[in-house]
């Protein structure tokens, strides 16, 4: 298996652009995950799917962030308009199902510099 | 919030040593998880104990849990140049969503 497959890997973009991050979790995997990484505030969770629903959304930071899971083998994160706090790694995991939602398979995760 | 929170901050060794990080939480727990990330790189999970269990083993990888003080180690033993990384702690709380809250992580740099 490949595993967690992450797009762009690196990321620099202008404030008030538009960011899509893009993220195909292992196969057969139900539950998929976004973080954020940053050194002053460590590894942050934002959103957590289960069978392709939002679950929790409660660690999006605004309403400049959302995130979609149309199938199984895909997900996007998106930051519209984007501002240089946002500058992060943002990574993506995906687990087997809900119930045994504990072991984790991160990606290699999106480097994003907002200039 | 964060969960559980790793001592110490960082740590420097020399090859073959032992390296012994420890990770503190607040609430009861159903598991407890280490992950490593080397720089640049996502996080890869190690080892998972639950709150049943004490210690576990995994290669040069030692865990033991200590529930009545809400604690966890981490021993690496006999440190390579290769076992440079962030180490994470990661906790599932008991009654809850499953879902693990990770630590701020030990910066782990052994020297060949």
């Amino acid at each position: 298996d490949a595993g967690v497959i992450q797009s762009p890997r690196h990321e620099v973009t202008e404030m008030g652009q538009e960011v899509t991050l893009r993220c195909k979790p292992i196969s057969g995997h139900n539950s998929l995950f976004w973080y954020r990484q940053t050194m002053m505030r460590g590894l942050e969770l934002l959103i957590y799917f289960n069978n392709n629903v939002p679950i929790d959304d409660s660690g999006m930071p605004e309403d400049r962030f959302s995130a979609k899971m149309p199938n199984a083998s895909f997900s996007t994160l998106k930051i519209q308009p984007s501002e240089p706090r946002d500058s992060a790694v943002y990574f993506c995991a995906s687990s087997l199902d809900r119930e045994r939602a504990d072991t984790q398979y991160f990606g290699p995760g999106t480097r994003l510099t907002v200039l | 919030s964060q969960q559980g929170e790793e001592d110490p901050q960082a740590l420097s060794i020399q090859e073959g040593e032992n390296a012994t990080m420890n990770c503190s939480y607040k609430t009861s727990i159903n598991n407890l998880q280490w992950y490593r990330q080397n720089s640049g790189r996502g996080l890869v999970h190690l080892i998972l104990i639950r709150s049943n269990e004490r210690e576990k083993h995994s290669g040069r990888l030692r865990v033991t849990l200590d529930t009545s003080k809400k604690s966890s180690s981490l021993l690496i033993t006999a440190s390579r140049a290769a076992d440079t990384a962030s180490y994470f702690c990661a906790t599932a709380r008991a009654g809850g969503s499953y879902i693990p809250t990770f630590g701020r992580g030990t910066s782990l740099i052994v020297h060949p």
